[in-house]
């Protein structure tokens, strides 16, 4: 079973940082591209950012373009957003979300059941 | 940016109804185009995928169609489960994914 877990959310002032995991389980992780995507509370969903299975490209929307890198690794079965320069619009819940391929992202076959961040002084 | 409109903002049907939710690209997105479902507290679900796959242990009654610009999420007969918030999501070669607004679906 595909297993999506994210952790390292929590109250952050403006400016601040945050690194977010995603530990998973019940398939082989390196095989598949892997995503952050957020939802502001009672708002719709934004793609944050994503990266191919070897980790050697990566995008990001462009409401976090210079501020969140997101990583990978393989040898721990894991996901990392690193926030930097956060903003109170950056409030969210993160979802951890894998792709079904290894690059080329079309949609997210699974999720986690996110971690939530608030930016607030 | 391909901004997806989805609508109605609201449908309020009763079980057993047919819904019908639309969702309109600003370009054409060709077929990259899904569908998800959200309940409160809880990820969204894939339902759709391609304009017209189900994702796997998707109800056959849930059906997606379209294709370019204009596109439908259609369940033949709702279920109590059903009622919702669904997204649509496309992605196209840049990398850049976007969703729409959401379509809620309520019991009347």
């Amino acid at each position: 079973e595909v297993q999506l877990l994210e952790s390292g959310g929590g109250l952050v002032q403006p400016g601040g940082s945050l690194r977010l995991s995603c530990a998973a389980s019940g398939f082989t992780f390196s095989n598949y591209a892997m995503n952050w995507v957020r939802q502001a509370p009672g708002q719709g969903l934004e793609w944050v950012s994503a990266l191919t299975d070897t980790g050697d490209d990566t995008y990001h929307a462009d409401s976090v373009k210079g501020r969140f890198t997101i990583s990978r690794d393989n040898s721990k079965n894991t996901l990392y957003l690193q926030m930097n320069s956060l903003r109170a619009e950056d409030t969210a819940l993160y979802y951890c979300a894998k792709a079904p391929s290894t690059s080329s992202v079309r949609h997210f076959d699974y999720w986690g059941q996110g971690t939530l961040v608030t930016v607030s002084s | 940016e391909i901004v997806l409109t989805q609508s109605p903002v609201t449908l309020s049907l009763s079980p057993g109804e047919r819904a019908t939710l639309s969702c309109r690209a600003s370009q054409s997105v060709s077929s990259y185009l899904a569908w998800y479902q959200q309940k409160p507290g809880q990820a969204p679900r894939l339902l759709i995928y391609g304009a017209s796959n189900r994702a796997t242990g998707i109800p056959a009654r849930f059906s997606g169609s379209g294709s370019g610009t204009d596109f439908t999420l259609t369940i033949s007969s709702l279920e109590p489960e059903d009622f919702a918030v669904y997204y649509c999501q496309q992605r196209t070669n840049s990398q850049a994914l976007t969703f729409g607004g959401g379509t809620k679906v309520e019991i009347k």
